[in-house]
Order: C-alpha cells, then structure tokens, then sequence
C-alpha cells in the first residue's frame, strides 16, 4: 500500500542532543513537508521540499535541519538549538503540478519528548 | 499574510447533535479551503475540500461552504456520532503557494 512512513512512533532525548526523525513515502509525491503540533496552536511549518536536492523554511525553522537527497525521503534533524523541542512531529507529502489536487498526505507522526 | 482563524474548543456534544466548528480566513489571493480531521494518535485525514467562492465540499455527512463575502468555511454536520470525535483543522492554500496555512484545530468529543 501507498503511504507516508514515519519513525519513530515515540522518542526521547537529552537536552543537548540531536535526534533525526525519518520520513519515508511512496506515492511518488515531488513536495515534502514538515509540520509541528502543539495543543492550541495547531500546525506549523517547519521546512518544505518541491523537488529533491532543495527545500525552504517554514514558519519556525530555527533549531531544525532537513535534507532532500532522495525523492522518497525527507529526515527531520531536531538540534540541540531548538529551545523548546517537546512536540508532535507530523510528516506530509503531496504531488505538485497537473497531478497537485492541494491534498496533503500525512504521516501518523512521531511524538518527541526532551527530559 | 495568510491566516486562519477556528472557533476556540473543545468542543463537547451528545449524539445525533447538530455541529457547526467556524472557520474564517484572511487571505491576499483566492485560495482553496480544506477540512482535515485528526482521529486520536493518528496524522491528519483529508475532510472535504472547495477550491472557489460558493463551492460545497462534503463527506461523510459533513459539509462546508465557500464563501467569499464573509471569508469564512465554517463545517456543519447534522447528526454526529460517537466516531465523529477527534481534533478537526481549517486550512487554507493560496494560489500558486505549495504550502497549507492551518488554523489552531478543534477538539470535537460526542458523548452517547
């Protein structure tokens, strides 16, 4: 089946590391997105990618990093400048030109906790 | 900029209950409005979707309604079901962007 695969499911990290979240899809979508969800502030853009080897920040990027090496993948890199890194992580794709319908496909999400 | 704008929850209702979450928006250009739903633990779920002013979109019993004059697509559902309970998203995309703007979701609980 087609889909978005993110991992992990759940993680939890020490103040002071880096931890990568893997985004995974095959649905042959070019654009790639990073969203945060905290309660009572819905969703926020953190990077994008529309085609592989480019992307752009969101509205909230400082403290994170992304690379679009492959089609089908987009890590997330939570730094240890991220001040505040406790969220839900939600990874979406979607295709772009005459096959874009403006659907965003998500992922399930992976739930961060810094101790 | 773009923004959206949803009615503050949660949002607490029996079964067979008419809903109505408002959703308004503040857009530059003509976007397309989009409904998505969160069931718990679960990523975001495409609801319904318009794309221009007095467009209808529904799904499974849910509607909602483009409209332009009052730059809002507030989502209405007749008769809700212990099932309808989750968190739902207003978004919207402008033309020619790529990326959604979402609005701060509404958390929806039915009690039998």
């Amino acid at each position: 089946d087609g889909g978005i695969t993110q991992s992990p499911k759940y993680l939890f990290r020490k103040e002071g590391q880096n931890v990568t979240l893997s985004c995974e899809q095959n649905l042959n979508h070019d654009a790639m997105y990073w969203y945060r969800q905290d309660p009572g502030q819905g969703l926020r853009l953190i990077y994008y990618s529309q085609i592989v080897n480019d992307f752009q920040k969101g509205d909230i990027a400082e403290g994170y990093s992304v690379s679009r090496e492959k089609k089908e993948s987009f890590p997330l890199t939570v730094t240890s400048a991220q001040k505040n890194p406790t969220a839900f992580y939600l990874c979406a794709s979607s295709p772009t030109g005459t096959r874009d319908t403006g659907e965003l496909f998500f992922g399930e999400g992976s739930r961060l906790t810094v101790l | 900029g773009n923004s959206v704008t949803q009615m503050e929850g949660p949002v607490t209702l029996s079964e067979e209950a008419f809903l109505t979450i408002n959703c308004t928006y503040t857009a530059t250009g003509y976007p397309s409005l989009f409904w998505y739903v969160q069931y718990p633990g679960e990523g975001l779920q495409l609801l319904l979707k318009a794309t221009k002013a007095d467009d209808k979109g529904s799904n499974k019993g849910f509607e909602a309604t483009y409209r332009k004059e009052t730059t809002s697509f507030h989502l209405e559902k007749g008769s809700v079901q212990v099932s309808d309970s989750a968190v739902y998203f207003c978004a919207l995309r402008d033309q020619g962007a790529q990326k959604l703007v979402f609005g701060q979701g509404t958390r929806l609980t039915i009690n039998p």
